[in-house]
């Protein structure tokens, strides 16, 4: 079974670091590309951007260009996405998925990230 | 604000058959297939429908889609409880570097 694991909710600071995982399994995993969506509670979904796990080639979403980065880590079937300083602004549901053809593929369940003082 | 145009909301009774818009333009939904999300609450978005009309492995016949132009649609018949969700409609697009632009979404109510 093609299956998307992301890692489990963060609560961080204003200004704090973080990285948050995506684990593929069922697949071979360098050979797609893996999508990261934000969702704000509440609201809809917007594409944060995309990296080919085979080279890490990455497309951003200008919203995000500068304001997060996608990395993956073959060896570990993995993709990651992180932040240098976080903002208030951050909080959001964060969803990785699967990018083919045929769109967003399974999607993982989601790290839910909380950024308050 | 979205790149693609839903409707916020849509509802129907049970056994009906719902109609959900998505408009865009010539740079998304005018030169890409349109892919539709069903995002069931608390839940993470799952693959509905993907190039334009193809259900995706395990979806009933009851959902369908179609593409004119720059425009979308997702059917629903027989309309069912559980078919209770939000439904985004999605596509590529050359003005975000080739990325996915999605609708803001329509929550589908069943009364």
């Amino acid at each position: 079974e093609v299956q998307l694991v992301q890692s489990g909710a963060e609560v961080k600071k204003p200004g704090e670091s973080l990285k948050i995982s995506c684990m593929g399994s069922g697949y071979n995993f360098d050979t797609y590309w893996i999508a990261w969506v934000r969702q704000v509670p509440g609201k809809g979904l917007e594409s944060v951007g995309i990296i080919f796990a085979g080279d890490s080639d990455t497309k951003y979403s200008p919203s995000f260009q500068g304001q997060v980065t996608m990395s993956v880590d073959k060896s570990l079937n993995s993709a990651y996405l992180q932040w240098r300083s976080l903002k208030a602004s951050d909080t959001a549901m964060y969803y990785c998925a699967r990018q083919s053809s045929r769109g967003f593929d399974p999607w993982g369940q989601g790290t839910l990230v909380t950024v308050s003082s | 604000q979205s790149v693609l145009t839903q409707p916020p909301s849509a509802s129907g009774t049970p056994r009906q058959r719902v109609s959900i818009s998505c408009s865009g333009s010539s740079s998304n939904i005018g030169s890409y297939n349109v892919i539709w999300y069903q995002q069931l609450p608390g839940t993470a978005p799952k693959l509905l429908i993907y190039g334009n009309d193809k259900r995706a492995s395990g979806v009933p016949d009851r959902f369908s889609g179609s593409k004119s132009g720059t425009s979308a649609s997702l059917a629903i018949s027989g309309l069912q409880s559980d078919d209770e969700a939000v439904y985004y409609c999605a596509s590529w697009d050359d003005r975000l570097n080739g990325l996915v632009v999605f609708g803001g979404g329509t929550k589908l109510t069943v009364l």
